[in-house]
């Protein structure tokens, strides 16, 4: 299985700033894929990063808002663009585990962001 | 667009009882993924259902997928306090992404 670390862990932010989100895993992976949880809800994508292309994003979500970056196999970067309270979220990046016939995943530790 | 619903939302049970959690999809689904999430944590995936009718055991957690590819159930025998978190499912339409469903809360009272 993938190992995945995420940082920060945890941040505190004020409105009208960004966070970028680090995301590494120990291997080389195709797919790698952001989502946000909001306090008690379920997951929903942001977006799917390829490296070598643009990322795809979801309905909701914008590239302006939501810039991501894809360097490599093993890294990505999701930012959080002139935060605002609605996106204090959980942040999750993933990645595919191609040992199952659809799209097994596995999550990173998340990154828990209060924006005041 | 595509919507995965569980029920219920919320369950409290008592140590030792059985506890299950449906999920329905409105769309036929290739495939359906069951994720744990502990307090605190990450989902972790457990378990992914393809055939129709599907049943699968995971020591005292049993999954199913329905005939019609658009439901899932999760089934756990004798629950233990090990048990709490919430139990996510996940479904796919062919080649498209997962698409989590809304979650169940599971409390195991000792």
């Amino acid at each position: 299985s993938a190992v995945i670390s995420q940082k920060p862990s945890r941040d505190i932010c004020q409105r009208g700033t960004s966070l970028t989100i680090q995301c590494q895993v120990d291997s080389q992976v195709t797919m790698m894929f952001w989502y946000r949880q909001q306090p008690g809800q379920s997951l929903t994508l942001i977006a799917t990063a390829n490296q070598g292309s643009e990322a795809t994003y979801e309905s909701g979500f914008v590239i302006d808002k939501f810039p991501i970056s894809r360097p490599n196999l093993t890294f990505s970067t999701l930012t959080v663009s002139n935060m605002s309270p609605e996106d204090s979220s959980i942040y999750l990046c993933s990645v595919e585990n191609l040992a199952g016939v659809g799209e097994t995943q596995y999550f990173g530790p998340g990154t828990r962001l209060l924006v005041l | 667009g595509q919507q995965v619903m569980q029920i219920p939302q919320y369950q409290h049970v008592q140590e030792g009882e059985d506890f299950t959690t449906y999920c329905n999809s409105s769309t036929t689904l290739s495939n359906i993924q069951w994720y744990k999430q502990r307090p605190g944590g990450h989902p972790v995936f457990l378990i992914q259902l393809v055939k129709s009718g599907e049943v699968k055991k995971q020591k005292r957690l049993t999954f199913q997928f329905g005939e019609a590819k658009k439901n899932s159930s999760l089934h756990i025998t004798a629950t233990q306090t090990t048990d709490v978190g919430t139990y996510f499912c996940a479904g796919q339409t062919g080649a498209n992404n997962l698409f989590f469903g809304t979650g169940t809360r599971l409390t195991v009272i000792p």
